[in-house]
């Protein structure tokens, strides 16, 4: 699976939009990105993933550009809820194949 | 139901004692997992069951023992452990499908004494 580079931390305003960036260079073309969140002391929680297309659900919007080589998790309007450690990860669509979790982006939203 | 339930929540033990983690998941998914994670690391593979058979072992100790009773069950046997094996244990279960997505469990926080 491709390795993935985050940025270790950042900060965001309580209300404003948080962007969360991945780059993932060596990305094949069945390869999918996946992005989960841990907040402290909980198990990970799914957020959304995609290949190619942008897309959004009720929780976030993934960007992906056209080369493929790096993405974007937006948070629309970020909550002190938010803050958690975003995982990033690159996966090729298989069967029952574990997810491996690169260090991540420790994001803190702030008051 | 995306629910992933793992008993006990917390657990102490000795290095001599046997104990075991439970993880169940009633949303049909035929793919469960155990990860392990240790404090401010990601978290790291340790077991994959596929249609309750055991189809990837991370080179995991002798002492740390899978078992997966029936689709909805896994179990975690625990036995002579060492301090260094105190970490986060990390339940997740998916569909199997190609695009799989894995729903975790909120884990076990384990004290070895």
């Amino acid at each position: 699976d491709a390795k993935t580079t985050q940025p270790p931390s950042m900060d965001c305003a309580e209300g404003r939009a948080a962007n969360l960036p991945c780059n993932h260079s060596t990305i094949s073309g069945n390869e999918y990105v996946y992005w989960y969140r841990q907040i402290h002391s909980q198990g990970p929680q799914y957020i959304i993933h995609g290949l190619k297309n942008n897309e959004t659900n009720e929780m976030a919007s993934l960007i992906i550009t056209e080369d493929r080589k790096s993405s974007t998790l937006i948070l629309p309007h970020a909550t002190l809820r938010d803050t958690a450690v975003y995982y990033c990860i690159v996966r090729k669509g298989s069967y029952g194949q574990n997810f491996v979790f690169g260090p991540g982006t420790r994001l803190s939203v702030l008051p | 139901d995306t629910e992933v339930t793992q008993t006990p929540k917390h657990l102490v033990m000795g290095m001599t004692n046997k104990k075991s983690l439970k993880c169940e998941q009633h949303m049909g998914h035929r793919a469960m997992y155990w990860y392990k994670q240790k404090a401010k690391k990601p978290p790291e593979l340790m077991f994959v069951y596929s249609y309750e058979k055991l189809s990837i072992n991370e080179s995991v100790p002798s002492r740390f023992s899978p078992e997966c009773p029936n689709s909805s069950l896994l179990n975690l046997h625990l036995h002579a452990l060492q301090p260094e094996d105190s970490a986060l244990y990390l339940c997740a279960s998916s569909q199997f499908r190609v695009t799989d997505t894995q729903y975790f469990g909120p884990g076990t926080r384990l004290t070895v004494l």
